[in-house]
């Protein structure tokens, strides 16, 4: 079974501040995680994956985020927000088979990011 | 863009009738996953269909059903609608089983009054 937390449903930072949006994860086999981005009335866009390569991933629009496996966290960051940014952000987990490769979502986090 | 199409875009039903939404999956994508996005939630997983066949399924009721045919293009029919099943539905398309990267179509809004 595999489940994830995002804490808090709404960050609000100034343009240029550091984002920091927070993902735990947990799973009975080894994971793959995403982070992904959507914008009102619009589907999903794959930010980054982690997929046992490099544990900290580089994503697009200068997003990274860390896979910590003592922690169970795959946190996302950016270190300068810009106006662009603000919009739903969904971590997920999945399994590595076939049977398991279902995503399965956080709740979700509205990033705001204030002039 | 990712090449995973849906339609329609937005439909509005009546309690107790039958919708069918289409995905048109991305070239070369043999799998296809429903999702359904309640307002204010994270997506929920429906159902995945490989090579035609049902290749896992979340908790939803049977009333929720699905086809993918020969081209990996898929259907969801939602029977018997209820208030709750107002939603976006969304659709993704990957490679096979496993595949850790799945693309997402823009998703059809559905409102049952």
């Amino acid at each position: 079974a595999q489940s994830v937390t995002q804490l808090g449903s709404h960050v609000s930072v100034s343009e240029g501040a550091l984002v920091l949006l927070r993902c735990n994860y947990s799973s009975s086999v080894p994971p793959y995680l995403f982070w992904y981005v959507q914008y009102p009335n619009q589907g999903l866009q794959l930010l980054l994956k982690y997929t046992s390569a490099a544990t900290l991933v580089k994503g697009i629009n200068g997003f990274e985020a860390e896979f910590k496996k003592s922690e169970t966290s795959f946190h996302l960051t950016k270190p300068s927000a810009h106006m662009s940014d603000a919009a739903e952000y969904f971590c997920a987990v999945s399994g590595r088979t076939g049977a398991n490769s279902k995503l399965t979502f956080g709740k979700g986090i509205t990033l705001s990011v204030r002039p | 863009e990712t090449g995973v199409t849906q339609s329609p875009t937005h439909l509005i039903k009546t309690r107790g009738q039958q919708v069918t939404l289409r995905c048109s999956s991305q070239s070369g994508h043999n799998t296809v996953s429903w999702y359904q996005q309640a307002l204010g939630q994270g997506p929920q997983f429906i159902f995945q269909y490989y090579r035609e066949e049902e290749n896992g399924r979340g908790n939803f009721p049977p009333r929720f059903s699905g086809l993918q045919f020969p081209n990996y293009s898929s259907e969801l029919n939602v029977n018997a609608l209820e208030l709750d099943d107002s939603a976006l539905y969304l659709c993704a398309s990957s490679g096979a089983p496993g595949t850790p990267e799945a693309f997402f179509g823009q998703g059809t809004r559905l409102t049952v009054v």
